[in-house]
């Protein structure tokens, strides 16, 4: 089984710094990966599907990179609508998610 | 406008059964696989079922298989899961989340909190 290990687990950050995210897989996963969102007392939100591609509707500072075993997720300038917790996902496994918080 | 709503969610006591419902709209229900995922106070997103399309293919999480059954109605475009035999570890906002292709989830309903507890 594959396990998805996200760092950091927590990023302090002000608005308008770049945030980069890290999802390491045990074993390859190919391009298989997505990035979702989620924010207090809401669903989870996809950002990015195959490892690289936007959802729909999603502004272009998220953007995702990587394959094999190492991704990230970058998002450009954050903006205060992005502090919120990330998770990445392969299939039925998700990543223990990375909260993005404000410094 | 895609959306799916859940329903069915409540206080239950360790043993007890539940019904969880997901109703969909807005989008082809039927050329969908959907899903349950489950997040406890506090804790991660966890995967639960999974169902295909024509219900041919069925999935379930090791910590549920056995006490759990997902089904759908494709004519009432509606998603359920039957829990039995819950557990106070079982406490959790169950969602329930749609796929087009892989297993991507998406869209999501709001979710529906299940808590088990004497």
């Amino acid at each position: 089984e594959i396990v998805l290990t996200q760092s950091p687990a927590t990023l302090s950050l002000s608005p308008g710094e770049r945030a980069t995210l890290s999802c390491r897989a045990s074993q390859s996963v190919s391009s298989y990966l997505a990035w979702y969102q989620q924010k207090p007392g809401q669903a989870p939100r996809l950002l990015i599907y195959d490892a690289s591609n936007r959802a729909t509707g999603i502004p272009a500072r998220f953007s995702g990179s990587g394959s094999g075993t190492d991704f990230t997720l970058t998002i450009s300038s954050l903006e205060p609508e992005d502090f919120a917790v990330y998770y990445c996902q392969q299939r039925k496994t998700f990543g223990q998610g990375t909260k993005v918080e404000i410094k | 406008e895609v959306q799916l709503v859940e329903s069915g969610g409540g206080l239950v006591k360790p043993g007890g059964s539940l019904r969880l419902s997901c109703a969909a709209s807005g989008f082809t229900f039927s050329s969908y696989s959907m899903n349950w995922v489950r997040q406890a106070p506090g804790k991660g997103l966890e995967w639960v079922s999974s169902i295909s399309s024509s219900s041919s293919y069925i999935y379930y999480a090791d910590s549920v298989k056995g006490r759990f059954t997902i089904s759908r109605d494709n004519a009432k475009n509606s998603l359920y899961l039957q829990m039995n035999s819950l557990r106070a570890e079982d406490t959790a906002v169950y969602y329930c989340a749609g796929t087009a292709t892989g297993l991507i989830f998406d869209p999501w309903g709001q979710g529906t909190l299940v808590t088990v507890s004497s």
